[in-house]
């Protein structure tokens, strides 16, 4: 089946400094990339969505200048966490969709990111 | 209000018991519908779709209520394996993107 590889699993980074989390599909092309956030106890939130050779589309209330996400190729899309605050500590995970599939169901295994 | 809300639990109980968690929704646009396990962290995992005329997976029974906006799952002779968090999962008409509940902790215990 269709396999989603996220690097790093896990992160802990200084404040102010950027975090880049690749997310590479393996055996198909992701057309589009879901990008979502978890932070304790609350449901997975859409952060942004991707598409590949275009701007992302982000969600109400998601800074676009701190999340930057490149979707330069139909294998990888990446999510950076600028200038990083100890605010930003969640867990991140991507999913991805094929061109005319549906729900974007493959999941990567997810970033847990820590600001110290 | 939530678009998509569940009973966070935990829900604690004994091997072989059966479960069932509920969760509703706000809009009515809503298209397709999952469950879908997480599991300490992890990715979520589908679990199962669900179907207005309900659906079953071995232990586990999904039902959707479009006229109530509610969806059910039945988890039958728990196993310790089924601790874990699950998600209720709803789409929208024009937005690909998933839309996840906040989930519902199951602790099985021996």
């Amino acid at each position: 089946g269709a396999v989603v590889s996220q690097h790093p699993s896990r992160v802990i980074c200084k404040s102010g400094t950027s975090v880049k989390i690749e997310c590479r599909s393996l055996d198909f092309q992701a057309t589009t990339m879901f990008w979502y956030r978890q932070f304790p106890k609350q449901s997975l939130m859409l952060m942004a969505t991707s598409n590949e050779g275009s701007k992302a589309t982000y969600e109400q209330g998601v800074e676009k200048d701190k999340f930057l996400i490149n979707h330069a190729s139909l294998t990888l899309s990446t999510l950076t966490v600028t200038s990083a605050h100890p605010e930003d500590s969640s867990f991140y995970i991507c999913s991805a969709g094929i061109q005319g599939g549906s729900y974007g169901y493959t999941f990567g295994s997810g970033t847990r990111l820590t600001v110290v | 209000r939530k678009e998509v809300e569940q009973d966070p639990g935990p829900f604690n109980v004994p091997e072989g018991a059966t479960v069932a968690f509920n969760c509703t929704y706000s809009n009515s646009a809503s298209q397709s519908f999952f469950w879908y396990r997480q599991d300490c962290r992890k990715e979520p995992k589908l679990l199962m779709s669900v179907y207005s005329s309900g659906n079953e997976d071995g232990r586990f029974t999904a039902q959707l209520n479009r006229a109530s906006q509610y969806i059910s799952l039945l988890i039958r002779d728990s196993k310790l394996s089924d601790s874990a968090t699950y998600l209720c999962v709803v789409t929208y008409t024009g937005r690909r993107a998933l839309t996840f509940g906040s989930g519902t902790r199951l602790q099985v215990q021996p």
